[in-house]
């Protein structure tokens, strides 16, 4: 069954504090692998996509990586303004269709 | 633009009433998503279009309908509504199933309660 896994559930950080956010994905084949960000009361809203392993996307203290199993979204020295949950999605071959994980609600702490 | 607007942005239904909430965006996308957002878990699919007059189903369709007359708009009709459909709703478009062009842009939601 196409699943895809995204930890921890939560993260609380302090402003500056670096670290990364997982994502990992079991998909007969991968047709893109999405970021959004979400705000309270909000749609997610695009970051970034992925499609094969080895790239790499950047924005601004964001950067996202892929490998053949999972993806990583790196948060370089994070501002309270990053502050949103942060959601991963899969494109499955073949179809139109996306499978989301459930999210990392990211804190950061002024 | 405008981008995807859905409306309303929060609605309380009783038990089998029904209702039809409305989505409509103005870029020209011929690809079309609902969504519902339940606490702690993912995005589940309910339904989606690739175009004007054609419609699937996704993970849940069970007890929405949904029809696609026109590139703008795609209305998600609940028919009898039940708690179990408490939930939070969004629309979504894409301008192409092309993987390498493809993003999702979101609507703001709307909030059902069925009580």
């Amino acid at each position: 069954e196409d699943q895809v896994t995204q930890s921890p559930e939560a993260l609380r950080l302090q402003e500056g504090e670096s670290s990364s956010l997982n994502c990992s994905y079991t998909v007969s084949g991968l047709r893109g692998l999405f970021w959004y960000r979400q705000d309270p009361g909000k749609g997610p809203e695009f970051l970034f996509t992925l499609y094969s392993a080895g790239e790499e996307k950047e924005k601004e203290r964001l950067k996202a990586t892929l490998t053949k199993k999972e993806s990583f979204l790196h948060i370089t020295a994070p501002k309270p303004e990053d502050s949103a949950t942060y959601l991963c999605a899969v494109g499955t071959p073949g179809t139109y269709k996306y499978i989301f994980g459930t999210g990392t609600r990211l804190k950061v702490l002024a | 633009n405008a981008g995807v607007t859905q409306t309303p942005k929060f609605r309380i239904l009783k038990i089998g009433q029904s209702m039809t909430l409305q989505c409509t965006q103005d870029m020209n996308h011929n690809y079309m998503y609902w969504y519902r957002q339940d606490p702690g878990m993912g995005l589940k699919l309910i339904y989606y279009s690739v175009g004007a007059g054609i419609t699937d189903k996704g993970e849940v369709p069970n007890g929405y309908n949904v029809s696609r007359s026109t590139t703008e708009d795609f209305p998600l009709r609940l028919e009898l509504a039940a708690p179990s459909q408490t939930s939070v709703y969004f629309c979504a478009s894409s301008l192409t199933g092309t993987a390498r062009r493809e993003k999702l842009f979101f609507g703001s939601g709307t909030q059902l309660s069925v009580l």
